[in-house]
């Protein structure tokens, strides 16, 4: 089945301790891309990849990192997370031109 | 900059009544509008794409249109079902020039279809 898969799903941790949340697709799709939703401020895009070891900041990139090693895998990287990074994560994927986006299931992220 | 408005933000009917949901943006010159779904708790599901060269696009009981010289898309559902319940989003890609794929999202109306 064709899919982003995301983990953890849900993930609590404490200011200062790095984390890491992974993500994958089987899709052979070049471009990837994390977002982040909060209540009232909708989605917004941290990072994004067009292929293997080409990446660019989005919208919010601050306090987040980003690899691209391998074209199925985009983790994202929080070294040092703040109470503020608390909120849904969302990986997602495309092949080229005009075709839509595929999301993963998200990863709801709450840090004390 | 590119903006994205989805009214309303929530949205009450009775099963089988027929509904439109509303996106308007404000820079016409765009690639695509993508409309998806969100259950709780759950990823966005995508719906329908509409090319800017595209008037509308249908699957199922889905309609969107799109009239980019006035910035506007609506999402047509037909004969409502609970099932339907869910947080609809509308997200363009704008033609900046640039090579980023980025969608500029609305902050999604919520449906609710009542039994």
């Amino acid at each position: 089945e064709a899919q982003v898969t995301q983990n953890p799903r849900y993930l609590i941790t404490v200011t200062g301790k790095k984390l890491t949340v992974t993500c994958s697709q089987n899709m052979n799709h070049e471009y990837m891309s994390w977002y982040r939703q909060d209540p009232g401020l909708g989605l917004r895009q941290i990072y994004y990849s067009m292929n293997v070891e080409v990446t660019d900041k989005g919208d919010v990139p601050e306090g987040y990192k980003v690899s691209r090693k391998e074209k199925r895998n985009f983790p994202l990287i929080l070294e040092s997370p703040s109470p503020n990074q608390t909120s849904l994560y969302f990986c997602a994927s495309k092949q080229g031109g005009n075709s839509p986006l595929h999301f993963g299931n998200g990863t709801r992220l709450t840090v004390t | 900059k590119q903006e994205v408005t989805q009214i309303p933000a929530a949205l009450s009917v009775p099963e089988g009544e027929n509904l439109v949901l509303n996106c308007s943006f404000t820079d016409s010159a765009i690639y695509n509008l993508q409309w998806f779904r969100q259950d709780p708790g759950k990823g966005l599901t995508s719906l329908l794409l509409i090319q800017s060269s595209q008037r509308e696009q249908t699957s199922g009981r889905l309609n969107a249109s799109l009239d980019k010289s006035s910035g506007r898309s609506t999402l047509y559902i037909a004969a409502s079902q609970p099932g339907d319940s869910a947080t609809y989003l509308c997200a363009v890609r704008t033609n900046s020039g640039g090579s980023n794929y980025k969608l500029t999202f609305g902050k999604g109306t919520l449906l609710t279809v009542n039994p």
